[in-house]
């Protein structure tokens, strides 16, 4: 079955420190990937996407990201973080050739101690 | 105003109740999405419009019923609802290349409004 799954629904970061969130799909083909950011309060902002090509994917903010075939994985990596990365993060994919709909893990809550 | 617009921002209501949710982008797009976010749970794609016409509705319960008279406004009329109704609702839009026929390059980047939360008594 199609999946997208986020292990840590939890993750606590210092400021300046490095932040890897994972995301792992299900899937017998290349899907396309997304991540978004949520802010209390805000609705969904797209931080980078992956469709095809380079696997490693520059986004806003100073995120990116990784596409790992062999891994089924697209995890998203900050080298330093900020106070105001605090927030809640969701992976989500287009299963290709499945309606071409966005599904979403059920999402890592960032929290960023000063 | 600018990108996509939700009122209300908080709505709360009784099980016999009868109100709707607005959703308006400011973008120019041609699609338009209706999600539910609960706690603990993905976020779950309800409807979605393409071109004013409804293309998909994921076995929602008939008391949603979702309205786009234009290709910049969205409605959810909300009748009758349960208790775990309660949650937080996600308009989207995005801008769908004419003539694709599949892949994300058809679905197009959404954006997002900052959701109504709805409560339920």
């Amino acid at each position: 079955a199609q999946s997208v799954t986020q292990p840590d629904i939890h993750i606590t970061v210092s400021e300046g420190a490095s932040l890897e969130l994972r995301c792992n799909y299900s899937y017998g083909a290349t899907p396309y990937l997304f991540w978004y950011v949520q802010s209390p309060g805000q609705g969904l902002q797209l931080l980078l996407k992956y469709f095809s090509g380079d696997t490693l994917v520059q986004g806003i903010k100073g995120f990116e990201a990784e596409f790992k075939r062999s891994q089924s994985s697209f995890n998203l990596r900050k080298p330093s973080v900020h106070w105001s990365d605090a927030a809640e993060y969701f992976c989500a994919v287009v299963f290709t050739g499945g309606g071409n709909k966005l599904t979403f893990g059920t999402g890592t809550q960032l929290k960023v101690e000063l | 105003e600018t990108g996509v617009t939700q009122t209300p921002r908080h709505l709360v209501m009784g099980m016999t109740n009868k109100k709707s949710l607005k959703c308006e982008q400011h973008l120019g797009h041609n699609a338009m999405y209706w999600y539910k976010q609960s706690a603990k749970k993905p976020l779950e794609l309800m409807f979605v419009y393409s071109l004013e016409e409804r293309v998909e509705n994921n076995s929602v319960p008939s008391r949603f019923s979702p309205e786009c008279p234009n290709s910049s406004h969205l409605f959810l009329h909300l009748h009758t609802l349960q208790p775990e109704d309660s949650a937080l609702y996600l308009c989207a839009s995005s801008q769908t290349p004419p003539g694709t026929s599949g892949g994300a390059g058809a679905l197009g980047e959404q954006f997002f409004g900052p959701g109504t939360r709805l409560t339920v008594l």
